[in-house]
């Protein structure tokens, strides 16, 4: 029972132009959203996150966006550059019943050209 | 380096064999997972310690698995046994949780094992 999905397994993008990562969730009771990215033999780096009481968090080139009612989130990077270039995996947690336990999507990896 | 660290970063055994991990945590997290991620796979929950307590265990954690947390600062995660289908990447995660906060986890490199 996959519970965070990510439907596209790799996305490519033109140096400079806007990324987006998508993710859909199953399980109502997550209440935190994570972004995650992740290099070739290391282990995932937060990037950025999102409470259930938010529906847009922004860092830098990075924005999170979150739509409770269809169950989806996404990521947009802008603009993308080409050390973005990693597989991203999305996370969720209940928090309120399970602590901060992560539930990962498949990932989806990000190649931006130069 | 104050990040989590893991050690060894690769281990190759032979089916049968026991194997140990370490985790060192970033020094003031009280929380400490597990995940282990397979080939085309997002990383998925083992267990998770607060401080020296094992508060959940994931039902992929067969008996031949055990995790420990003495004194609430490293953990090692032991695998009797070793079956082919072990052959992973043991990641290892530390975060601050209190309940007024909420920290995101912080993971090591990984330790990637191959049974063969």
């Amino acid at each position: 029972d996959q519970q965070v999905k990510q439907n596209s397994p790799s996305l490519s993008v033109q140096e400079g132009r806007i990324s987006i990562l998508n993710c859909d969730y199953t399980n109502s009771m997550f209440d935190y959203f994570l972004w995650y990215k992740k290099y070739p033999a290391e282990g995932p780096t937060f990037l950025i996150s999102i409470s259930s009481i938010k529906d847009k968090n922004e860092d830098g080139r990075f924005t999170v966006f979150l739509n409770k009612s269809a169950k989806h989130l996404s990521l947009h990077i802008v603009p993308s550059q080409p050390g973005d270039s990693a597989v991203y995996f999305c996370a969720a947690s209940a928090r309120d019943s399970s602590g901060d336990k992560l539930t990962f999507g498949t990932g989806t990896r990000l190649a931006v050209r130069p | 380096d104050t990040g989590v660290s893991q050690d060894p970063r690769h281990k190759i055994t032979k089916r049968g064999q026991n194997v140990t991990f370490r985790c060192d945590p970033i020094s003031e997290h009280n929380r400490l997972y597990w995940y282990r991620q397979t080939l085309g796979q997002g990383p998925e929950f083992l267990t998770y310690f607060q401080n020296e307590a094992q508060l959940e265990k994931s039902r992929l954690l067969s008996d031949r698995f055990s995790a420990e947390r003495p004194k609430g600062s490293f953990s090692t995660l032991e695998i009797q046994r070793t079956e082919q289908g072990d052959s992973a990447m043991y990641l290892c995660a530390s975060s601050l949780a209190s309940w007024s906060t909420q920290d995101e986890a912080f993971f090591g490199q990984g330790t990637r094992l191959t049974v063969v």
